[in-house]
């Protein structure tokens, strides 16, 4: 069975704080994908990585996915408010799409 | 463009009572999810359709769930009976297909008293 565990699982910050958010598997994924989740809504989709080693920025959000594509990283640089949320990670597996277990961050003003 | 509609968007009901979720996809995809969430267990996936036809069911947790999807742009998730721990919120997500980046709509909450 594969699994996608995040760590932390929560997350509790000062505003201007720098943080990093891990999801990690024992298997290969062809490609991964990092959602944000706030209160009262649905996941949304922040980025998508898919080749070994691969960096993506989204303004203070820095995604890197692992050079095996077993494991990725979302970095928030100088973390604000705004960030507070439920952060997935989700990767198509060998026969479907699985979801992490999520981070939930709270950043305090 | 349309995203994923869901309705209703909150539900209050009695235990035993029939709970009837719905749920349109993004034109165009070909798989639909059905998930649920709680601050317990996190997103569960319930149920996917593809092209329409149940694939995997095997996280409908008992046979009170049942998922039905009658054509492309329509599918529902019944509760018959409801149970107070039925209560969580319900997601269903479209994509184009089965292992592409899901689209998810902005949820029901079920409330079970």
């Amino acid at each position: 069975t594969q699994l996608l565990e995040q760590s932390p699982q929560f997350l509790s910050i000062q505003e201007g704080e720098n943080l990093t958010v891990y999801c990690n598997s024992s298997s290969v994924f062809s490609s991964l994908q990092w959602y944000r989740q706030e209160p009262g809504e649905g996941p949304v989709l922040l980025v998508t990585v898919v080749t070994g080693g691969e960096v993506k920025k989204l303004k203070r959000l820095t995604f890197q996915f692992g050079d095996a594509r077993k494991d990725s990283s979302l970095h928030i640089t100088a973390a604000q408010p705004g960030d507070t949320g439920l952060y997935l990670c989700a990767g198509s597996g060998t026969y479907k799409y699985i979801f992490g277990t999520g981070t939930r961050l709270k950043v305090l003003a | 463009d349309a995203g994923v509609i869901q309705s209703p968007r909150h539900e209050v009901t009695e235990m035993g009572q029939e709970v009837t979720l719905r749920c349109k996809p993004i034109s165009g995809h070909n798989s639909l999810f059905w998930y649920r969430q709680t601050m317990m267990r996190g997103l569960e996936l319930l149920i996917y359709f593809n092209n329409n036809v149940p694939i995997d069911d095997s996280g409908m947790p008992e046979d009170r769930f049942s998922a039905k999807m009658p054509n492309a742009s329509f599918s529902t998730l019944k509760i018959q009976p409801s149970e107070p721990r039925d209560s969580a919120v319900y997601f269903c997500a479209s994509s184009p297909q089965t292992r592409d980046t899901q689209y998810f709509g902005p949820g029901t909450r079920l409330t079970v008293l």
